[in-house]
C-alpha cells in the first residue's frame, strides 16, 4: 500500500504566487522521519529537509516553509513568492523507525511549473 | 568530496544485453542503495547494502544483481535487459545509524533505455 500520497500531480503558477504541495503519509510507527526532495529539470535529487516525528515545529528556510501536522498525518511544503527556478518535481518521502536501515518510501511527486 | 557519482549518465541497450551501472561515493558511508524512478511512481528501492559484503533486496529486485566488495562502490548489474527496465536509476548513500543519519544523498542518475 502506498504510504506516502502526493495527490497533486502538477501545479502551475505564475511567478511570485505562493504554491503549497500536499503530502499525506501513513505509518504505525511512533518514530519516523519525513523528507522533501527537489528534482529540477536537470534530473538530480536535491535534499531539502528532514523532520522527525517528535518535532512538530514548523520550519522556514528562505522562501520555503514546511507544516508538519501529526493529527492529520500531513507534511506540507509551501514555496512563497515562487520563481521560475522553483520549477521542478518535488517528492515527499517517509522512513519508518522500525526499519533500521531507513528505507525511503516516496510519494509519486508533484510537478511544479512556474511561468514568468 | 565528489559525493555520490554514477556512470554512465545515459545508456541504450537491446533486449537481452547485460550491463553494469556504476556507483561510487567518497563520504565513507556504509549504507548504499539503488532506486529506480518511473513516471508517476516516485522512486522505488531495488537493492541496498549496509556495508561491504552485505546486501539485501528492496521492493523491486527482480532482474538486478548487486555486490559490495568495498565501502566506496556499489554496482548494479542487469543480467538480461528487458524493456520493463527502461527507467532512471539513482544510487544513494548515507552514514550508519538512525535519526539524523537517515538522510540519504543521491547521485545524478543514469537514464537507461532498453529497446
Amino acid at each position: 500500500a502506498q504510504k506516502v500520497t502526493q495527490a497533486q500531480t502538477e501545479i502551475s503558477v505564475v511567478e511570485k504566487e505562493d504554491v503549497t504541495l500536499d503530502c499525506v503519509y501513513e505509518t504505525r510507527d511512533t518514530t519516523y522521519y519525513l523528507f522533501w526532495y527537489k528534482q529540477p529539470p536537470s534530473g538530480e535529487l536535491v535534499f531539502l529537509i528532514r523532520r522527525n516525528s517528535f518535532d512538530e515545529q514548523n520550519e522556514i528556510s528562505g522562501r520555503y516553509s514546511w507544516n508538519f501536522q501529526k493529527s492529520t498525518s500531513s507534511f506540507n511544503f509551501t514555496i512563497t513568492a515562487s520563481q521560475v527556478v522553483d520549477s521542478a518535481v518535488y517528492f515527499c518521502a517517509l522512513s519508518e523507525g522500525s526499519d533500521s536501515w531507513g528505507k525511503l518510501q516516496f510519494g509519486a511527486g508533484t510537478q511544479v511549473v512556474v511561468t514568468p | 568530496n565528489a559525493g555520490v557519482t554514477q556512470t554512465p549518465k545515459f545508456q541504450v541497450l537491446k533486449t537481452g544485453q547485460s550491463m553494469t551501472l556504476q556507483c561510487a561515493q567518497d563520504m565513507n558511508h556504509e549504507y548504499m542503495s539503488w532506486y529506480r524512478q518511473d513516471p508517476g511512481m516516485g522512486l522505488r528501492l531495488i537493492h541496498y547494502s549496509v556495508g561491504a559484503g552485505i546486501t539485501d533486496q528492496g521492493e523491486v529486485p527482480n532482474g538486478y544483481n548487486v555486490s559490495r566488495s568495498t565501502t566506496e562502490d556499489f554496482p548494479l548489474r542487469l543480467l538480461s535487459a528487458a524493456p520493463s527496465q527502461t527507467s532512471v536509476y539513482f544510487c544513494a548513500s548515507r552514514p550508519p545509524g538512525a535519526g539524523f543519519n537517515f538522510t540519504q544523498y543521491f547521485g545524478p542518475g543514469t537514464r537507461l533505455t532498453v529497446l
